[in-house]
């Protein structure tokens, strides 16, 4: 059963800082490995997804890496911002045939000004 | 990109009462949609995995009953929450799946029942 880990569960920096976020996953045969947004109150927002077969994918400021060998993925910000403050999760999905997303429990960044 | 549209995003109502909520994907097309459930301060719950034309699949402990779900349509999932309890109050929040592209979500629709 594939479990998902963020830790840790909440992070604070000042302004400016760059930012790298874990996630680790227990069964590395995934079919894709997806990064999540969320606000207070709203839904997800897709930030990145990587296929099995990639090692990143890159969309301004953000970066994502998977090494599915040692089941880890990082989410890395670049000069965050007071805007980039919300709950990030990962969610990896399997190989086996299921569509299912499988969450780790989000890690709450707050950027201060 | 990929747009999921849900409503209403709040909704309150008496107990004893029955809501729906709609899930729909608005420039493509979603065989499949999840729907989740998400407490305060906590991860998504996954409640069911919807099927277009065909009967939903609900997780462990999710009673099916009470949770109608109904993707009669390649766009369209709706939840129906029957005879809601204040124990129902929750956000709940659906998903479609576009193919290789990965989930798109639904912005989610705070349930109260009073």
């Amino acid at each position: 059963k594939q479990e998902v880990t963020q830790i840790p569960a909440a992070l604070s920096v000042p302004e400016g800082e760059n930012l790298v976020l874990n996630c680790s996953f227990t069964d590395s045969a995934i079919y894709n490995l997806q990064w999540f947004r969320q606000d207070p109150g709203k839904g997800l927002t897709s930030l990145l997804l990587i296929q099995s077969s990639q090692r990143e994918q890159t969309s301004g400021r953000l970066n994502a890496s998977l090494d599915k060998s040692s089941g880890r993925s990082t989410l890395y910000i670049a000069a965050s911002q007071p805007g980039d403050s919300a709950t990030y999760l990962c969610a990896a999905v399997g190989q086996g045939g299921s569509e299912k997303l499988v969450f780790g429990k989000g890690m709450k960044l707050t950027v201060n000004p | 990109g990929a747009v999921v549209s849900q409503h209403p995003s709040r909704v309150i109502c008496k107990s004893g009462t029955s809501v729906k909520i709609e899930c729909r994907s608005l420039d493509f097309q979603a065989t499949t949609m999840f729907w989740y459930r998400q407490f305060p301060k906590k991860s998504l719950m996954l409640m069911a995995t919807s099927n277009e034309g065909s009967k939903a699949t609900y997780e462990q402990g999710v009673e099916k009953d009470k949770f109608l779900i109904n993707h009669a349509s390649l766009t369209l999932s709706t939840l129906t929450v029957t005879s809601a309890h204040p124990e129902d109050s929750s956000f709940y929040i659906c998903s479609a799946l576009q193919g290789p592209y990965g989930y798109t979500f639904g912005s989610g629709t705070r349930l109260t029942v009073v």
